[in-house]
């Protein structure tokens, strides 16, 4: 079980919008801005799209935006392509021992 | 341009010790400009995060796994290691090595992966 609490799946049309949450508690998501998502797709590793809540590094599509709100925090895709097909994991910084915290991932489908 | 890759053996028997190392080119593993850290991977599953240590040699280990878990830097050779004792067959996954910038949380390089199996 995983300590970040992710939907198994979601799925949308070409060019709509979509949103995954990720929900953790205060010591985690609710505590700091250290919020992560990452995007993999079929036998590859996965590549970083967010980081600290709301930051995409250099070269990602403006598509992809994040969010947080309390101990949840939230992926947007817009203007879905079916190349953003795949699955997506959401991590966070935790002041619990383990330092980082994962989601149990999230399959995205572009119907 | 800073790259990863990792190397060890694909296939480890039950009780052994699993050893992956992960060489880092482009860039100086000592340089503390980055964290450097271990993530697998199970098949159909989520990314565990395993540990990470630091170009000072401090090291942070997911608990469920810190009493057989051991990693650690060789900085002549440009690379840092894992080393996962004891391991079964619930240690089979893909295993990731992968960075973050000082200063912030998250990881922003990645290796390819290397599968694991861990079977007699």
């Amino acid at each position: 079980q995983s300590a970040l609490t992710q939907p198994a799946s979601v799925s949308g049309s070409p060019g709509q919008s979509i949103t995954i949450s990720c929900t953790g508690t205060s010591s985690d998501i609710g505590g700091y801005n250290y919020v992560s998502w990452y995007q993999q797709c079929p036998g590859k590793a996965p590549k970083l799209i967010i980081f600290d809540v709301t930051n995409r590094p250099p070269g990602v599509s403006n598509r992809f935006s994040g969010s947080k709100s309390g101990n949840t925090a939230s992926l947007t895709i817009s203007d879905l392509q079916t190349e953003d097909e795949g699955d997506y994991h959401c991590s966070s910084y935790t002041t619990t021992i383990s330092r980082v915290v994962f989601g149990g991932g999230t399959k995205l489908t572009v119907l | 341009q800073v790259q990863l890759q990792e190397s060890g053996p694909g296939l480890v028997k039950p009780s052994q010790t699993l050893s992956l190392m992960c060489i880092v080119s482009g860039g100086s593993i000592s340089s503390d400009r980055h964290y450097w850290s271990w993530i697998r991977q199970p098949a159909g599953k989520g990314l565990e995060w395993i540990g990470r240590i630091y170009a000072s040699g401090i090291t942070n280990y997911n608990p469920l796994l810190e009493s057989r878990l051991s990693i650690s830097l060789d900085t002549p050779k440009n690379l840092f290691s894992l080393r996962l004792n004891s391991v079964t067959a619930t240690d089979t996954a893909v295993y990731y090595c992968a960075s973050t910038p000082k200063g912030r949380e998250g990881f922003d390089l990645w290796g390819h992966g290397t599968v694991v199996t861990v079977s007699s």
